[in-house]
């Protein structure tokens, strides 16, 4: 069955990075595309943007280009996003989901404190 | 970005109550629009693609319309499963924008 596992939460300081991986199986992870979508109380969610697993072009929302980065790594069928110049607001449980969307991730807390 | 107005933002519906939810999009979208359950600390679960095809897996209570821009979720008969926040989503154009959810309660 197609499942995508997201890595744990994190803790991170104001300035600092995270990078939280989605390692997918149950499907041959080069035919879809992995989406990255933000998740807060306050804005409800957003597309961060998506990734094309078998090329490795990616898509990002203007709004946060600059802040998030999205890779794969074909041989372990994962995908990555790296988060940079951590603020505050950027506290959100992030979820990676395959496709339309129509499976996701359990999604990562990202807390973002001092 | 296009917006997706999604109303009602709560709902409270008694059990085999026919409940619909809406979403207008603020340009043609074709059937470029999904439809997801969200449960408290669980990920959105697809229900509906391409405005009216019901995803695998899902209750045959669940259908969706579309009449120009404006689209619907409709629940056929309340189940108390049914509870949670319900959002539209739009793919026919970048960004991919989210409606604001509806909150569906049991009455």
């Amino acid at each position: 069955q197609v499942q995508l596992q997201q890595s744990g939460a994190e803790l991170a300081k104001p300035g600092s990075s995270v990078k939280i991986s989605c390692k997918a199986s149950g499907y041959t992870f080069t035919s879809y595309d992995i989406s990255w979508i933000k998740q807060t109380t306050g804005q409800g969610l957003e597309y961060i943007g998506y990734i094309n697993t078998g090329s490795g072009g990616t898509y990002y929302n203007e709004k946060f280009k600059g802040k998030a980065t999205l890779t794969v790594d074909k041989s372990s069928s994962t995908a990555f996003m790296q988060l940079s110049s951590l603020t505050p607001e950027d506290t959100a449980v992030y979820y990676c989901a395959r496709w339309i969307p129509d499976y996701w991730g359990q999604g990562v807390m990202v807390t973002v404190s001092s | 970005d296009i917006q997706m107005t999604q109303s009602p933002a709560s709902l409270s519906a008694s059990l085999e109550e026919i409940v619909t939810i809406t979403c207008q999009a603020s340009q043609d979208i074709g059937n470029w629009l999904a439809w997801y359950q969200q449960k408290p600390g669980k990920s959105p679960q697809l229900l509906i693609h391409s405005a009216t095809s019901l995803a695998d897996g899902i209750p045959s209570r669940f259908s969706g319309s579309r009449s120009g821009t404006q689209y619907s979720l409709k629940i056929s008969r309340l189940q108390v499963e049914d509870t949670g926040i319900y959002y539209c989503l739009q793919r026919y154009s970048n960004p991919p924008t989210f409606g604001g959810g509806t909150k569906l309660e049991l009455k």
